[in-house]
Order: C-alpha cells, then structure tokens, then sequence
C-alpha cells in the first residue's frame, strides 16, 4: 500500500530554536499534503493544507509565520517550526493523498517534539 | 455541533468479541468515509475506505455506511489484543486530492486476553 515517511520521528529542541520535519510520500506523487497536531488522547487537527508549487492554506488559529511550510515537489513536504516555544511541544503528523480522484489519504508515523 | 461525532470510549471487551465502533455525522454533503487505526505513539493507518452507502467487508473488519441516518459502522470479528488502538472515522465531501477530511475525536479500544 501507499506509503508516507516522516522523518524525524522524534527531536528535542531548546526554545527559540527552529525544526524541521520532512514529508514523504514514497510510492506515489502528491500534489497535496496536509499537516496535522495532536495533543494526548485528542484527534487530530488539521494545521494547514500544503500544495505542490504554491502557498499553504493555513486553518484558523494557526500561525503561518510559525509554521512554515514549504512543498517542494510532487513528493515531499516540510513543516518547519520557527522559534519554538515549550507550547510548541506536540505529536505533528503528516499525510498525503494521491494525485488520482478517489485517493484515501494516508499519514505518516508522526513526529514528537519536546522543547525545552 | 461537531460535524462529526464519535464516542470516546475506552471501550473495553474480551478477546475473541465483536466489536462495533460508530460515528455520526451532520453533513449530508459527506461521500467518502474511511476508518483509521491509531496505536500509540504512530501514525494513523487506514483500514477500510467506503463510498456512499452500503457495506464493506474486508478480513475480520466490516464497514457500514447510512447515510440516511448519517451513520457509520466499523464492526471487527473475533476482535485480538493486538487490535488494542484508537479507531478514527473520517469523512470528506469531495473526492479530489485536496478536499478536506474531517475526523471524529477517536475511540480508544481495549481487547482483554
């Protein structure tokens, strides 16, 4: 099945320091990719919609200067969390549907950040 | 109202149980509707992914949709402690790469051996 890699899969950073975690969607292109928070025992929630060559959608309440996104190609999209506060600390998860109608989406394997 | 609701559980059962997971909705508008398994610490991993209404059966996993009622099912048979996880429906209207999906809050299931 389709697969999606997101990397690290855990980093610890010191506030005010920024981090960057990658997207992969390894078996299929994806125009788009979404990037998710999750706080314990909480669902998902959807920070912004990030598209192949353009800007990102950003959802209410979600700082676009924060969260930079960038999606640079048909497979990889990158969330960088600029000076990072202990706040920031969380599960961040990516995800990505194929560029076919009908594609379900599918999530990487999520990454923790600890800011310290 | 949340447009999509799911009982947080924990739901507790023996091994070897059927399971029934549910989730209502409020838009109409939703076609598409797939559950995902979440184990601690990971991901989310997609299980079933249904258009429309109707049943669909895959392993010990079954799907059902009505969305007369706006209600959807996720029932597993002879439920094992390894399917011990948060189960989240998802639900979206469109069917392009970037219509938005919304989940339910997930359902935390627990199998006793």
């Amino acid at each position: 099945g389709a697969v999606v890699s997101q990397h690290p899969s855990r980093v610890i950073c010191k506030s005010g320091t920024s981090v960057k975690i990658e997207c992969r969607s390894l078996d299929f292109q994806a125009t788009t990719m979404f990037w998710y928070r999750q706080f314990p025992k909480k669902s998902l929630m959807l920070m912004a919609t990030s598209n192949e060559g353009s800007k990102a959608t950003y959802e209410q309440g979600v700082e676009k200067d924060k969260f930079l996104i960038n999606h640079a190609s048909l497979t990889l999209s990158t969330l960088t969390v600029t000076s990072a506060h202990p706040e920031d600390s969380s599960f961040y998860i990516c995800s990505a549907k194929g560029t076919e109608n009908n594609s379900p989406l599918h999530f990487g394997n999520g990454t923790r950040l600890t800011v310290t | 109202q949340k447009e999509v609701e799911q009982d947080p559980g924990p739901l507790s059962v023996p091994e070897g149980a059927i399971v029934s997971l549910n989730c209502t909705y409020s838009n109409s508008a939703f076609q598409y509707f797939m559950w995902y398994r979440q184990y601690s610490r990971k991901g989310p991993e997609l299980l079933m992914y249904t258009y429309s209404s109707g049943n669909k059966e895959d392993g010990r996993f079954t799907a059902q949709v009505d969305k007369s009622s706006k209600y959807i099912s996720l029932f597993i048979r002879d439920s094992q402690p390894s399917d011990s996880a948060t189960y989240l429906c998802a639900m979206s209207a469109g069917y392009s790469s970037a219509s938005k999906i919304i989940f339910g809050s997930g359902t935390r299931l627990s199998i006793r051996p």
